[in-house]
């Protein structure tokens, strides 16, 4: 199985500011996902993260407002920029195992609440 | 319409019955099919993937019905510990997962 680790487990933000969350694999993995839960709701794809290009976003979620980076095939970063209380959510990253292909790993998330 | 349709209960049964869940998707593309897992405050976790023929482990079954794009999952035999909610999630081939809203079940003492 793939260990999904991500930091800051949770913190709090003043509307406006920007926070960069960070995810690490223990292992290499081919794709990464960035994922958001927002309060009672299922989980929504943010984008998936290309290592060494520019990641893919779904419809409703632009590069200015979440960019990604994945400079390896183990890390990525999301920062959710200019924050309002609507940004509030749980923030997931997530990855294929590399042995069970069958099987996408989630990290624990990142709580944000914005004020 | 939603990608992934599930019933969002909550679904109370006592230990010991048996529940059924139901989840339908609308992408007749969609490749594979999943239960996920999630308790509260906690990330999603795989339960079983689906296949067409059926797949069953101990007392979980999950089927898969492609002309209908209908997918269950059964429980046997509920345990107090298979409270949780329970994701149906899909992916239609880009390796991404579309999720379901989740189903929650609480099983009662």
């Amino acid at each position: 199985s793939a260990v999904i680790s991500q930091k800051p487990s949770r913190d709090i933000c003043q509307r406006g500011t920007s926070l960069t969350i960070q995810c690490q694999v223990d292992s290499q993995v081919t794709m990464m996902f960035w994922y958001r839960q927002q309060p009672g709701q299922s989980l929504t794809l943010i984008a998936t993260a290309n290592q060494g290009s520019e990641a893919t976003y779904e419809s409703g979620f632009v590069i200015d407002k979440f960019p990604i980076s994945r400079p390896n095939l183990t890390f990525s970063t999301l920062t959710v920029s200019n924050m309002s209380p609507e940004d509030s959510s749980i923030y997931l990253c997530s990855a294929w195992g590399q042995t069970n292909q069958e099987t996408q790993y989630f990290g624990p998330g990142t709580r944000l609440l914005v004020l | 319409r939603k990608e992934v349709e599930q019933d969002p209960g909550p679904f109370n049964v006592p230990e010991g019955a048996t529940v059924a869940f139901n989840c339908t998707y609308s992408n007749s593309a969609s490749q594979s099919f999943f239960w996920y897992r999630q308790d509260c405050r906690k990330e999603p976790k795989l339960l079983m993937s689906v296949y067409s023929s059926g797949n069953e482990d101990g007392r979980f079954t999950a089927q898969l019905n492609r002309a209908s794009q209908y997918i269950s999952l059964l429980i046997r035999d509920s345990k107090l510990s298979d409270s949780a909610t329970y994701l149906c999630v899909v992916d239609t081939g880009r390796r991404a997962l579309t999720f379901g809203s989740g189903t929650r079940l609480q099983v009662q003492p």
